[in-house]
């Protein structure tokens, strides 16, 4: 069965401080796709990043970065130096090779502190 | 290009009626995808719909429904409302299905609460 698991209910930190989001899949598929999701106040899901299974590198975009590794079933998120602005839920999700259902984490709720 | 549109934004419905919700997709996308988003579950798959047939369905009673229509936009209805149903429903678009979610927007979502 899939599942996507978000230990962290809610973190905050203070503005500059770096800090990593958890999150755990499960899947049977050996083709899969993992997301991450930023829900700000406003409600409107805005897509981060997309990665798929075959693909263990890291990214980094700007602050930004990932740590995929297949071998913990781990997909963590890592904000850098973080700002005010970054405050949001941040989800993240799975879907498999044919199917456009994505299934999502409970949501970690990011506070920075000025 | 505009991105996913839903009306209405806001609903107000006391329990046992039903509403209707619309999304209006990408500009050729041909995909559309439901979600429910309440504090206790989270974001749960609805539906998804394909040249005007659903697709894909997730775990949710009859009484939620959907439909495409050929110009790709798509509406989802939920009957006789229960104060559960209160949440915020998302739609999201993709170019077309069965790509593990490639290309899958949302939209801002119709907030909807049952009194």
């Amino acid at each position: 069965a899939q599942k996507v698991t978000q230990a962290q209910t809610e973190i905050s930190v203070v503005e500059k401080e770096d800090v990593t989001l958890d999150c755990v899949y499960e899947t049977r598929d050996t083709t899969y796709y993992l997301f991450w999701y930023k829900q700000p106040p406003s409600g409107e899901l805005v897509f981060l990043i997309r990665r798929n299974s075959f693909d263990e590198q890291n990214e980094i975009s700007g602050r930004y970065s990932w740590n995929f590794q297949k071998s913990t079933s781990s997909f963590n998120f890592t904000i850098t130096a973080s700002q005010v602005v970054d405050s949001a839920v941040y989800f993240c999700a799975l879907s498999e090779a044919e199917d456009d259902k994505i299934i999502f984490g409970k949501g970690t709720r990011l506070h920075i502190l000025p | 290009k505009a991105g996913v549109t839903q009306t209405p934004r806001y609903l107000i419905k006391t329990r046992g009626q039903q509403v209707t919700l619309s999304c209006s997709p990408i500009s050729g996308h041909r995909s559309v995808s439901w979600y429910q988003q309440t504090p206790g579950q989270g974001l749960q798959f609805l539906f998804e719909y394909f040249s005007e047939t659903q697709r894909n369905k997730g775990n949710f009673p009859g009484r939620f429904s959907g439909r495409q229509f050929s110009n790709s936009r798509s509406e989802m209805n939920v009957s006789t409302l229960e104060l559960g149903d209160s949440a915020l429903y998302l739609c999201a678009s993709s170019l077309n299905p069965g790509q593990g979610a490639r290309e899958q927007y949302f939209g801002p979502g119709t907030r909807l609460t049952v009194t």
